[in-house]
């Protein structure tokens, strides 16, 4: 099955700094790779995702990137702000019975200080 | 455009006991399906539903089952409950159009077995 990993485990950064978060995953068939944010008491909310045909994407302060030959990809929020504080999750999504079951990262605790 | 809704959000059991969870996905949604979440596991994929069958099954034991009701609401249920078992536990509906879908998560039912 599809096995994702996930670093760092943990990352504080400076109000107004970079934060990238790397993903690796292992089944070449997955083809939609979605981020999401769960904040303290929520589930997870999905912020941005990518699919398998498109090497980057972007919206406002976030952008995925997407190598497939080396099944890496990677979230990058520039202009860190303290409200980006929460866990991230990545996921690789592969098919499986006609519908796409995601695999998640386990997550990265991201602490902006103000 | 309603959410995703979980019921209860929070409940405590003892171990042997049953438990019933419920998802009322996004109007529309006709896909539901079921993580669970643990600090030492991460999230895990329980089960997919559609159209009232099951879809996709996660690596989860026997005690663990689910079903999904001709309006796409759906119910977990989990039997003779052990102190593993506690966890969140998180719906999330997706509109099932062709490709991976974009999963949408309700705020989870926190379980505590004692």
């Amino acid at each position: 099955g599809e096995n994702v990993e996930q670093h760092p485990s943990t990352l504080s950064v400076q109000e107004g700094d970079s934060a990238v978060i790397k993903c690796t995953y292992s089944d070449s068939a997955s083809n939609y790779f979605p981020w999401y944010k769960q904040e303290l008491g929520k589930g997870p909310q999905l912020i941005i995702d990518i699919r398998s045909n498109v090497g980057e994407k972007k919206d406002q302060r976030i952008a995925v990137t997407l190598n497939k030959t080396a099944k890496h990809f990677s979230l990058h929020i520039t202009e860190t702000q303290p409200e980006d504080s929460a866990v991230y999750f990545c996921a690789a999504s592969s098919p499986s019975g006609g519908s796409y079951i995601p695999t998640f990262g386990r997550g990265t605790s991201l602490i902006v200080h103000p | 455009k309603a959410g995703v809704t979980q019921t209860p959000r929070y409940l405590i059991k003892t171990r042997g006991q049953q438990v019933t969870l419920s998802c009322s996905p996004i109007s529309g949604h006709r896909s539901v399906s079921w993580y669970q979440q643990t600090p030492g596991q991460g999230l895990q994929f329980l089960f997919e539903y559609f159209s009232e069958t099951q879809r996709n099954k996660g690596n989860f034991p026997g005690r663990f089952s689910g079903r999904q009701f001709s309006n796409s609401r759906s119910e977990m249920n989990v039997s003779t409950l052990e102190l593993g078992d506690s966890a969140l536990y998180l719906c999330a509906s997706s509109p099932d159009m062709s490709g991976a879908n974009v999963l949408t998560f309700g705020a989870g039912s926190r379980l505590t077995v004692l």
